[in-house]
Protein backbone atom coordinates (compact mmCIF):
# COMPACT_ATOMS: atom_id res chain seq x y z
CA UNK A 1 0.00 0.00 0.00
CA UNK A 2 1.21 3.81 -0.06
CA UNK A 3 2.37 5.56 3.07
CA UNK A 4 2.13 9.21 2.51
CA UNK A 5 3.41 11.74 5.23
CA UNK A 6 4.36 15.39 5.67
CA UNK A 7 7.67 16.63 6.98
CA UNK A 8 5.94 19.30 9.31
CA UNK A 9 3.09 19.08 11.55
CA UNK A 10 2.84 23.44 11.65
CA UNK A 11 3.92 26.13 9.29
CA UNK A 12 3.78 29.04 10.40
CA UNK A 13 4.53 32.17 7.96
CA UNK A 14 4.26 35.98 7.59
CA UNK A 15 1.96 37.45 5.28
CA UNK A 16 3.00 37.87 2.09
CA UNK A 17 5.82 35.59 2.46
CA UNK A 18 6.03 32.25 -0.31
CA UNK A 19 4.91 29.22 2.06
CA UNK A 20 6.84 25.57 0.79
CA UNK A 21 4.91 22.35 2.56
CA UNK A 22 6.75 18.85 1.55
CA UNK A 23 5.47 15.83 1.54
CA UNK A 24 7.19 12.00 1.13
CA UNK A 25 5.27 8.97 -0.47
CA UNK A 26 6.54 5.30 -0.17
CA UNK A 27 4.70 3.81 -3.71
CA UNK A 28 6.87 3.51 -6.44
CA UNK A 29 3.54 2.95 -8.41
CA UNK A 30 1.71 5.92 -7.37
CA UNK A 31 1.99 8.01 -10.20
CA UNK A 32 -0.79 10.46 -9.90
CA UNK A 33 -0.83 13.30 -6.88
CA UNK A 34 -2.83 16.06 -5.47
CA UNK A 35 -2.84 18.82 -2.64
CA UNK A 36 -5.96 19.83 -0.88
CA UNK A 37 -6.80 22.35 1.64
CA UNK A 38 -9.04 21.96 4.06
CA UNK A 39 -10.52 24.35 6.42
CA UNK A 40 -12.03 24.25 9.76
CA UNK A 41 -15.44 22.29 9.30
CA UNK A 42 -15.04 22.19 5.70
CA UNK A 43 -14.22 18.92 3.43
CA UNK A 44 -11.05 19.03 1.34
CA UNK A 45 -10.74 21.49 -1.21
CA UNK A 46 -8.81 20.33 -4.65
CA UNK A 47 -5.77 22.81 -4.97
CA UNK A 48 -3.95 21.64 -7.61
CA UNK A 49 -2.42 18.15 -9.18
CA UNK A 50 0.23 16.34 -11.03
CA UNK A 51 1.19 13.56 -12.74
CA UNK A 52 4.28 11.88 -12.54
CA UNK A 53 5.10 12.33 -16.21
CA UNK A 54 5.49 16.03 -15.12
CA UNK A 55 7.71 17.21 -12.20
CA UNK A 56 6.38 20.69 -12.06
CA UNK A 57 2.96 22.21 -12.27
CA UNK A 58 1.86 25.75 -11.77
CA UNK A 59 -1.65 27.16 -10.53
CA UNK A 60 -3.00 30.20 -9.27
CA UNK A 61 -0.49 31.43 -6.66
CA UNK A 62 0.40 27.60 -6.29
CA UNK A 63 2.98 25.42 -7.57
CA UNK A 64 3.96 21.90 -6.88
CA UNK A 65 7.13 20.35 -7.25
CA UNK A 66 7.42 16.40 -7.82
CA UNK A 67 10.96 14.46 -7.55
CA UNK A 68 10.11 10.70 -8.30
CA UNK A 69 13.84 9.88 -7.58
CA UNK A 70 13.21 10.51 -3.94
CA UNK A 71 9.59 10.31 -3.87
CA UNK A 72 8.69 14.60 -2.68
CA UNK A 73 6.64 16.49 -3.32
CA UNK A 74 5.78 19.52 -2.34
CA UNK A 75 3.30 22.69 -2.62
CA UNK A 76 4.57 26.27 -2.92
CA UNK A 77 2.09 29.03 -2.03
CA UNK A 78 3.39 32.50 -3.36
CA UNK A 79 2.40 35.31 -1.52
CA UNK A 80 0.54 33.80 1.06
CA UNK A 81 -2.59 35.39 2.20
CA UNK A 82 -4.67 34.91 5.49
CA UNK A 83 -7.26 33.14 3.45
CA UNK A 84 -4.66 30.47 3.39
CA UNK A 85 -4.56 29.15 6.77
CA UNK A 86 -5.91 26.03 6.28
CA UNK A 87 -4.92 22.35 7.08
CA UNK A 88 -3.33 21.12 3.62
CA UNK A 89 -3.05 17.03 2.51
CA UNK A 90 -0.97 15.46 0.06
CA UNK A 91 -2.30 12.34 -1.03
CA UNK A 92 -1.38 9.88 -3.67
CA UNK A 93 -2.36 7.25 -5.86
CA UNK A 94 -1.54 4.93 -8.76
CA UNK A 95 -3.20 6.02 -12.17
CA UNK A 96 -5.30 2.79 -12.15
CA UNK A 97 -6.66 2.76 -9.08
CA UNK A 98 -9.26 5.03 -7.15
CA UNK A 99 -8.63 4.94 -3.55
CA UNK A 100 -6.37 8.05 -2.18
CA UNK A 101 -3.87 7.54 0.32
CA UNK A 102 -3.78 10.63 2.55
CA UNK A 103 -0.82 12.25 4.47
CA UNK A 104 -1.21 13.16 7.99
CA UNK A 105 -1.98 17.33 7.16
CA UNK A 106 -0.03 20.46 7.85
CA UNK A 107 -1.71 23.51 9.69
CA UNK A 108 -0.50 26.65 8.18
CA UNK A 109 -1.04 29.74 9.60
CA UNK A 110 -0.53 32.79 8.53
CA UNK A 111 0.61 36.10 10.88
CA UNK A 112 -0.42 39.19 9.84
CA UNK B 1 -18.91 25.01 -3.37
CA UNK B 2 -17.91 21.43 -4.51
CA UNK B 3 -21.35 20.52 -5.62
CA UNK B 4 -21.38 17.35 -3.60
CA UNK B 5 -23.81 17.64 -0.33
CA UNK B 6 -23.95 15.79 3.14
CA UNK B 7 -26.46 15.35 5.28
CA UNK B 8 -26.64 15.76 8.33
CA UNK B 9 -23.71 18.12 9.09
CA UNK B 10 -23.51 17.02 12.45
CA UNK B 11 -24.25 13.74 14.86
CA UNK B 12 -24.54 13.11 18.03
CA UNK B 13 -25.90 9.83 18.96
CA UNK B 14 -25.36 7.41 21.78
CA UNK B 15 -23.57 4.05 22.03
CA UNK B 16 -25.72 1.40 20.21
CA UNK B 17 -27.74 3.38 18.25
CA UNK B 18 -27.77 3.15 14.69
CA UNK B 19 -26.75 6.44 12.29
CA UNK B 20 -27.43 6.89 8.55
CA UNK B 21 -25.99 9.66 7.15
CA UNK B 22 -26.12 10.60 3.12
CA UNK B 23 -24.69 11.81 0.19
CA UNK B 24 -25.38 13.26 -2.60
CA UNK B 25 -22.66 13.42 -5.45
CA UNK B 26 -22.03 16.02 -8.27
CA UNK B 27 -25.04 14.75 -10.80
CA UNK B 28 -22.88 13.46 -13.84
CA UNK B 29 -20.19 11.56 -11.50
CA UNK B 30 -20.18 7.71 -12.12
CA UNK B 31 -17.99 7.37 -9.03
CA UNK B 32 -18.69 7.87 -5.05
CA UNK B 33 -16.17 7.65 -2.21
CA UNK B 34 -17.03 7.42 1.20
CA UNK B 35 -13.94 7.97 3.69
CA UNK B 36 -13.57 8.40 7.78
CA UNK B 37 -11.30 11.18 8.88
CA UNK B 38 -10.17 11.67 12.71
CA UNK B 39 -9.03 14.58 14.31
CA UNK B 40 -5.06 15.35 13.12
CA UNK B 41 -5.47 12.87 10.73
CA UNK B 42 -6.25 12.38 7.23
CA UNK B 43 -9.08 10.44 5.59
CA UNK B 44 -8.82 7.58 5.13
CA UNK B 45 -10.86 5.38 2.68
CA UNK B 46 -13.77 3.21 3.33
CA UNK B 47 -15.43 1.72 0.49
CA UNK B 48 -16.23 3.10 -3.27
CA UNK B 49 -18.79 2.79 -6.02
CA UNK B 50 -18.67 2.87 -9.42
CA UNK B 51 -22.55 3.41 -10.55
CA UNK B 52 -24.59 1.56 -7.99
CA UNK B 53 -21.70 -1.59 -7.80
CA UNK B 54 -19.47 -1.58 -4.67
CA UNK B 55 -16.49 -2.61 -5.77
CA UNK B 56 -14.38 -2.22 -2.75
CA UNK B 57 -14.51 -2.11 0.96
CA UNK B 58 -11.24 -1.11 3.18
CA UNK B 59 -10.54 -3.39 5.97
CA UNK B 60 -11.38 -0.16 8.55
CA UNK B 61 -15.21 -0.85 7.28
CA UNK B 62 -16.49 -3.93 10.27
CA UNK B 63 -19.55 -5.54 9.52
CA UNK B 64 -21.48 -2.67 11.51
CA UNK B 65 -20.89 -0.27 8.55
CA UNK B 66 -23.00 -0.51 5.29
CA UNK B 67 -23.17 1.61 2.23
CA UNK B 68 -25.58 1.86 -0.48
CA UNK B 69 -26.03 3.66 -3.94
CA UNK B 70 -29.16 1.95 -5.14
CA UNK B 71 -29.52 4.20 -8.44
CA UNK B 72 -26.56 4.91 -8.61
CA UNK B 73 -26.63 8.69 -7.74
CA UNK B 74 -27.06 9.43 -3.91
CA UNK B 75 -25.58 7.05 -1.47
CA UNK B 76 -25.88 6.38 2.59
CA UNK B 77 -23.81 4.84 4.80
CA UNK B 78 -25.58 3.29 7.47
CA UNK B 79 -23.62 2.28 11.29
CA UNK B 80 -25.37 -0.25 13.46
CA UNK B 81 -24.60 -0.08 16.79
CA UNK B 82 -22.16 2.59 17.04
CA UNK B 83 -19.43 2.47 19.28
CA UNK B 84 -17.20 5.53 20.89
CA UNK B 85 -14.71 4.63 18.30
CA UNK B 86 -16.50 5.64 15.54
CA UNK B 87 -16.82 8.87 15.96
CA UNK B 88 -14.85 10.66 13.07
CA UNK B 89 -15.66 13.15 10.58
CA UNK B 90 -17.06 11.11 7.77
CA UNK B 91 -16.70 12.32 3.80
CA UNK B 92 -17.70 11.82 0.90
CA UNK B 93 -16.27 12.09 -2.82
CA UNK B 94 -17.50 12.23 -6.20
CA UNK B 95 -15.63 11.85 -9.78
CA UNK B 96 -15.63 11.10 -13.07
CA UNK B 97 -14.22 8.09 -14.74
CA UNK B 98 -14.66 8.17 -18.45
CA UNK B 99 -13.06 6.46 -20.84
CA UNK B 100 -10.52 4.92 -18.24
CA UNK B 101 -9.49 8.42 -17.33
CA UNK B 102 -10.65 9.43 -13.89
CA UNK B 103 -10.90 13.23 -12.95
CA UNK B 104 -9.60 13.97 -9.70
CA UNK B 105 -12.07 13.71 -6.36
CA UNK B 106 -14.33 15.97 -5.24
CA UNK B 107 -15.23 16.46 -1.68
CA UNK B 108 -18.21 17.38 0.29
CA UNK B 109 -18.58 19.10 3.95
CA UNK B 110 -18.62 15.87 5.85
CA UNK B 111 -20.85 14.94 8.34
CA UNK B 112 -19.44 14.82 11.69
CA UNK B 113 -20.43 12.02 14.62
CA UNK B 114 -20.62 12.15 17.82
CA UNK B 115 -20.52 8.62 20.11
CA UNK B 116 -21.35 9.27 23.91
Amino acid sequence: GESVGLHLPTLSVQEGDNSIINCAYSNSASDYFIWYKQESGKGPQFIIDIRSNMDKRQGQRVTVLLNKTVKHLSLQIAATQPGDSAVYFCAARPTNDYKLSFGAGTTVTVRA
Amino acid sequence: DTGVSQDPRHKITKRGQNVTFRCDPISEHNRLYWYRQTLGQGPEFLTYFQNEAQLEKSRLLSDRFSAERPKGSFSTLEIQRTEQGDSAMYLCASSLMFRWVGSEQFFGPGTRLTVL
